[in-house]
């Protein structure tokens, strides 16, 4: 079975790190591009970062750049973002997803579950 | 970076056909693809390229495009398509994605 497995989640004060993790499954993780997406609590879904199927290429929404680091480890089937210096407005519900296709016409084909980030002192 | 635009919310009797639409400047250049949310569920993809469903996906969905603007219509509507939908493209201004701001889609 294709999966997606989010952990790493938790409750973190303002200013500090957290690491998410994503582990997956069922298909060739290094032939495919992933992304972090998140959800603020009754707000809607926000890209946050892709990378490339090699890593070589990465971006970032403005809204975390100089502050997360995605990446990721093809040996051990694992996509990784690194949190830093999260505020308030980082909590959400984070989702790792698999990009399918390329070009114009690509999309997310695979979700995980989410796991849920809170940014509070 | 760019923004797609939907509508908040739409209504539809049950079996009768609606449509969400998705406004952006990307999608010029770029086909939509499209998500549905019910709550407490991670997204599931519904719809992506021209007009292309996933496995397992029924065919009362489908994709359209014009111009600046891509649709998502429900042909005979089911209670289980009560969900919040959201539109998703290449970002043509630097970021490589975007989501729209979601529908949410009540039927009655």
């Amino acid at each position: 079975e294709v999966q997606l497995v989010e952990s790493g989640g938790g409750l973190v004060q303002p200013g500090g790190s957290l690491r998410l993790s994503c582990a997956a499954s069922g298909f060739t993780f290094s032939s495919y591009e992933m992304n972090w997406v998140r959800q603020a609590p009754g707000k809607g879904l926000e890209w946050v970062s892709y990378i490339s199927s090699s890593g070589s290429t990465i971006y970032y929404a403005d809204s975390v750049k100089g502050r997360f680091t995605i990446s990721r480890d093809n040996a051990k089937n694992s996509l990784y973002l690194q949190m830093n210096s999260l505020r308030a407005e980082d909590t959400a519900v984070y989702y790792c997803a698999r990009t399918y296709g390329s070009g114009i016409e690509d999309a997310f084909d695979i979700w995980g579950q989410g796991t849920m980030v809170t940014v509070s002192s | 970076s760019s923004e797609l635009t939907q509508d908040p919310a739409v209504s539809v009797a049950l079996g009768q056909t609606v449509r969400i639409t998705c406004q952006g400047d990307s999608l010029r250049s770029y086909y939509a693809s499209w998500y549905q949310q019910k709550p407490g569920q991670a997204p599931v993809l519904v719809i992506y390229g021209k007009n292309n469903r996933p496995s397992g996906i029924p065919d009362r969905f489908s994709g359209s495009s014009s111009g600046n603007t891509a649709s998502l219509t429900i042909t005979g509507a089911q209670a289980e398509d009560e969900a919040d939908y959201y539109c998703n493209s290449r970002d043509s201004s630097g970021n490589p994605y975007v989501f729209g701001t979601g529908t949410k889609v009540t039927v009655l």
